[in-house]
């Protein structure tokens, strides 16, 4: 079964400095996609940026953008010129690219971000 | 469109009671599923459904039933709430089951089991 830990339960950033969130993953399977979601205090969940495994090039979105390294099984979130609505729950997620692993969403337990003015 | 709707936004149960969770989606969307939050934790997937009339277990279906007889709505059932099913709630769906397609999640239901 895959895993995906986030070590870092709680971070803080300066607003407008830029903030990594981590991830590592674990897995046997060379096809899969990863993704981040933020959950301010809402309880919403929002897709923030994916990666497919098989794309060599890190996704970016605007002020977010990742560093997989897939030899490492590492997908990093980077968040430029943090804002005060960026405070949320950021959770990392994993979902195989078929089979029974591919109906369900695997998911880390969470970064807690605080953007401090 | 509405999005992805869940009803009640808030329940306390006692404990051997039951009751249904609501999830409506008004995006035509093939999959849906739900997952539980617990703190400390990401979310965890209980059952999912690839289509009206096909359902499936996910990672902690104990504890709860489900069905699809619509492209619409995917109710989840607690046959007998205990507290550990004390935790929240969130339906999803997407497009289809390929997760190329985004996946949308409601605003959650907050249980309580006393």
């Amino acid at each position: 079964a895959q895993t995906v830990t986030q070590s870092q339960p709680e971070m803080s950033v300066q607003e407008a400095e830029t903030v990594t969130l981590s991830c590592t993953y674990d897995t046997s399977e060379s096809d899969y996609y990863l993704f981040w979601y933020k959950q301010p205090p809402s309880r919403q969940m929002i897709l923030v940026i994916r990666q497919e495994a098989y794309k060599q090039q890190n996704a970016t979105e605007n002020r977010f953008s990742v560093n997989f390294q897939k030899a490492a099984k590492s997908f990093s979130l980077k968040i430029s010129d943090s804002q005060l609505g960026d405070a949320a729950m950021y959770f990392c997620a994993y979902r195989s690219f078929s089979g029974a692993g591919s109906y369900q969403l695997t998911f880390g337990k969470g970064t807690k971000l605080s953007v401090i003015p | 469109n509405a999005g992805v709707t869940q009803t009640p936004k808030f329940q306390v149960l006692k404990t051997g009671q039951s009751m249904t969770l609501q999830c409506a989606q008004d995006m035509n969307h093939e999959y849906m599923s739900w997952y539980r939050q617990d703190p400390g934790m990401g979310l965890r997937l209980i059952h999912y459904s690839v289509g009206a009339g096909i359902t499936d277990q996910g990672e902690v279906p104990n504890g709860y039933n489900v069905s699809r007889s619509t492209t619409e709505d995917f109710p989840l059932r607690l046959l007998s709430a205990a507290p550990s099913q004390t935790s929240v709630y969130f339906c999803a769906s997407s497009y289809s089951a390929n997760f190329y397609y985004e996946q949308y999640f409601g605003p959650g239901t907050r249980l309580t089991v006393t």
